[in-house]
């Protein structure tokens, strides 16, 4: 399967804790996404990568949150300090450069802070 | 980006077709529609977009009206599995703008 993946799929945490997702896209897509999503809720974006430039940031993306892209290739996102309202799924995301082109989804990471 | 409105929840027979509709009547001349489900516990799956014409692939048809304000997601032969939420996104893409708005999106059963 050449869709994006993301590890681990599920973690818990104890609250002040430092967490790191990692997000593989696919292969020759230049963009990738993240994304958070609380219970019935949809997806949320946090922040876009064209390569390994950060182009865009939500203000949901705290002082504690920082994403990284080094080569271009994978992703990883930290969360320093976790607080109970981190609990959710984070999602990565895909894509090609070019109008229009989709965003394909991983199945995310599940955070559960205790 | 124009917002868009969908039924909170719908229901399908196993085996019929499922018509799920969308709201967009602030939609600009640029925004194109996009649709993705979500089956529990997975990511969003891309289905479709289309911007003006009527578009169909191997997952389902996008009719669009002509005046663009409203769109509707046609699954042909509903099956159990996808019973997921539909989310109907209208989105231009441009230089700083790339998240997509999900919202809430549409509760599909498909009921045998």
């Amino acid at each position: 399967d050449t869709g994006v993946s993301q590890d681990p799929r599920h973690k818990i945490t104890k609250r002040g804790q430092n967490v790191t997702f990692r997000c593989d896209p696919i292969s020759e897509h230049n963009r990738l996404y993240w994304y958070r999503q609380t219970l019935g809720q949809g997806p949320e974006f946090l922040t876009y990568f064209q390569n390994e430039a950060q182009l865009e940031k939500s203000r949901l993306l705290s002082d504690r949150f920082s994403a990284e892209r080094p080569k271009g290739s994978f992703s990883t996102l930290e969360i320093q300090r976790t607080e109970q309202g981190d609990s959710a799924m984070y999602l990565c995301a895909s894509s090609t450069t070019g109008v229009q082109q989709p965003q394909h989804f991983g199945d995310g990471t599940r955070l559960s802070i205790l | 980006d124009a917002k868009t409105t969908q039924p909170t929840s719908m229901d399908c027979a196993e085996g019929r077709a499922a018509n799920l509709p969308c709201n967009h009547s602030t939609i600009s001349g640029n925004e194109y529609v996009y649709w993705y489900r979500q089956i529990h516990s997975q990511g969003p799956q891309y289905i479709i977009h289309g911007l003006k014409n009527n578009e169909t692939n191997e997952m389902a048809s996008l009719i669009i009206t002509e005046d663009r304000k409203s769109s509707t997601l046609i699954l042909p032969h509903a099956t159990l599995r996808d019973t997921a939420v539909y989310y109907c996104i209208v989105r231009v893409y441009q230089t700083g703008a790339n998240n997509l708005f999900f919202g809430t999106g549409t509760r599909l059963t498909v009921i045998p």
